[in-house]
């Protein structure tokens, strides 16, 4: 599997505080997703990308969860106003124009404290 | 809703043994399902996957059986090493056509040698 690079790996915030998790796709990647897992749990859905906008979410992105890919590079998860609830590992994920399956990115560990 | 069941939860055996996680899944839609391994803090990566117009997959010590009637695939890992300790998840693609994972609770599978 391709390397797929999120940043920062690790983030401690405030509860309140807006948190922006960053992923680099590679270039051919055409579907964007992000997962998150609570420790211990499995890996749970979040929201679908496609074509610059949202194709699916989970009832778990709510109104503080939002999605971009600004520069059409990276591809960013923001939190607006994070809950303690929302520690976890959030992965990127991707589907590539050849139809492979998913690649995963490497993981931001969440922690709100 | 949409769903995919793994059994056991945790699973223990002696090194050269074989071991079997199995899965079902709830949307008879699903047309691709692939397994993760996922070590301690790090991103799930894809071991093997399978088709829904395939019903049985190999990789070496791996393989995977799908039976779309009973809606139920399997994880066989044959002369089991300690580095395959790990927590393996099985996924479904679910509905919506945007090709989400479902993801298992996940198996922590132990080698003991």
């Amino acid at each position: 599997e391709p390397e797929v690079t999120q940043t920062p790996s690790h983030q401690v915030t405030q509860m309140g505080q807006e948190v922006i998790l960053r992923c680099v796709p590679i270039s051919n990647h055409l579907y964007f997703y992000w997962y998150r897992q609570i420790l211990g749990q499995k890996v749970e859905f979040l929201v679908s990308f496609y074509n610059n906008e949202i194709s699916e979410k989970s009832e778990i992105f709510d109104d503080q969860f939002s999605v971009e890919r600004p520069d059409g590079s990276n591809f960013t998860l923001k939190i607006r106003s994070t809950k303690l609830e929302d520690s976890a590992m959030y992965f990127c994920a991707f589907i590539g124009g050849t139809g492979d399956g998913y690649t995963f990115g490497s993981g931001t560990r969440l922690t709100v404290v | 809703g949409e769903n995919v069941e793994q059994h056991p939860s945790t699973l223990s055996v002696q090194e050269g043994d074989s071991a079997v996680i199995k899965c079902t899944y709830s949307d008879s839609a699903s047309n691709y399902f692939p397994w993760y391994k996922q070590e301690l803090g790090k991103r799930p990566q894809l071991i093997i996957d399978i088709r829904s117009n395939v019903g049985e997959k190999k990789d070496q010590r791996i393989a995977v059986t799908l039976n779309k009637t009973a809606k139920h695939f399997s994880l066989h890992i044959t002369e089991t090493q300690p580095e395959d300790s790990a927590v393996y998840f099985c996924a479904a693609v679910g509905r919506g056509g945007y090709n989400k994972l479902i993801f298992g609770a996940g198996t922590r599978l132990a080698v003991h040698p």
